[in-house]
Order: structure tokens, then sequence, then C-alpha cells
């Protein structure tokens, strides 16, 4: 069973049109992330939704709209692709254990804008 | 804020060799760190984190890394590598929120190279 999982795998789309990317966790976890990597494999967050509410929002153009419509999902939308936004966006989860936790990952969804 | 600076893009080691990765971080308080590796195309694997307590840490396949407060480092090592440790390893940073979650900041990451 896929812990996090991320659909689709692959998309390409034309600059302008308006793309969602889908995360769902089989994990019980309360917390989901949005983490954006560039072509540098830099790894650089997004937003953070705790029990549906956005904790974390980082400097993040408003083209782009997290939507959490339970705990166990957290949806990218992006609206008005520009090149620049090609990138792998992996979407990942908290486990808290205590003072302890970490971070469980998606594969990734690699978004391609031409 | 929290950062974290991993000096050393790219590595190359020859196999059964030893390795060390190194990794400096920047945060006001005690700061809860982690290791991850990526292989191409998939997504990250935890190989281990330091919350408190013993700040030598063990991990999967065989690695472990030492928390250093005095040099604000993380380095992970690994006493003869394989070639399938080939990949690229991140290092992050995140404190613990009054919430229970994290904000996890990741370094840039450092790409291992394995020669037979």
């Amino acid at each position: 069973d896929t812990a996090v999982s991320q659909t689709p795998k692959y998309l390409v789309t034309q600059m302008g049109n308006d793309k969602s990317i889908k995360c769902e966790q089989n994990l019980g976890h309360d917390t989901m992330y949005w983490y954006k990597q560039d072509s540098k494999k830099f790894l650089k967050i997004m937003f953070s939704y705790n029990n549906k509410e956005l904790i974390i929002n980082e400097t993040v153009p408003n083209r782009f709209s997290p939507k959490s419509p339970d705990k166990a999902h957290l949806n990218l939308h992006i609206n008005s692709l520009e090149l620049g936004d090609s990138a792998v966006y992996f979407c990942a989860s908290w486990s808290a254990a205590g003072e302890s936790g970490e971070l469980f990952f998606g594969e990734g969804s690699r978004l391609t804008v031409l | 804020a929290q950062s974290v600076t991993q000096p050393d893009i790219h590595i190359t080691v020859s196999e059964g060799a030893s390795l060390e990765l190194r990794c400096n971080y920047s945060y006001g308080a005690t700061p809860y760190l982690f290791w991850y590796v990526q292989s191409p195309g998939q997504g990250l694997q935890l190989l281990l984190k330091y919350f408190s307590g013993d700040t030598l840490v063990q991990g999967i396949k065989g690695f472990e890394a030492e928390f250093k407060r005095s040099q604000s480092s993380f380095n992970l090592r690994k006493p003869s590598v394989h070639w399938s440790d080939a990949a690229e390893y991140f290092c992050a940073v995140g404190p613990l929120h009054s919430g229970g979650y994290q904000k996890v900041t990741f370094g840039t990451g450092t790409k291992l190279q394995v020669i037979p």
C-alpha cells in the first residue's frame, strides 16, 4: 500500500493553462505539505496544512492554491502556468510521535510547462 | 530563520571506501535534524534523525550521523559505500511548532557517485 500517493506522476502542459496535482496519504497523519524541487534539486517548502487548516504559506505566487478537503488529502491547483513552474512537486505528510517524527514523501509529480 | 548548508555539491567515492557528507545548520534553538536520500526519479526516504539524547545517531542502510552543537554540524557517515548508495543526499533542519508539526528546511543536496 502506497503511504503518500500523488497523481499525476507526469504532467506536460502549455503556458497559460491551469492544472491540478492531487495528493492522498493513508497514514492517518494530521499535517501535509507541498514542496517544490527545481532543476538543481533544491527543495523548497510551499504550503502546509494541519487537519485541513493552512499553517504554512511561504512566498508563493497566488497562482498556486492548495486545498485540503480532509486531512488525508492535499491538492495543489496552479493557474496561468509559467515556464518557471516547471519542477517536481512533492507532497509529504508529517508523523508526530511525542517529540519525534519524520516527513513521509510521495514519489513526486513532474510538471513540464512548454 | 533556519537554514542548512551542504558545502559539497558532488562527491565521488570508490565502492568499499568510507564516506562523509557534510552538513551545517543555522537555528537559534536546539535543532531537529534529518538526513534524507533521494534515488533518481524517486521521492525522499529518511535515513536518520536527531531530536535529542545521544549525539551519534544510527540510521538505515548502515549510515550514521553525529550532532556537534559546537560546530553546528550534523555530518553523515558510512564506513563502506556500496554501489547502490549512489543517490542525492539531503540534510534538513526543523523546529517543532506548538501544534506538533514541523517546518522542515532542506539543504541543497549532495550528489554521491560511486565508482567500482
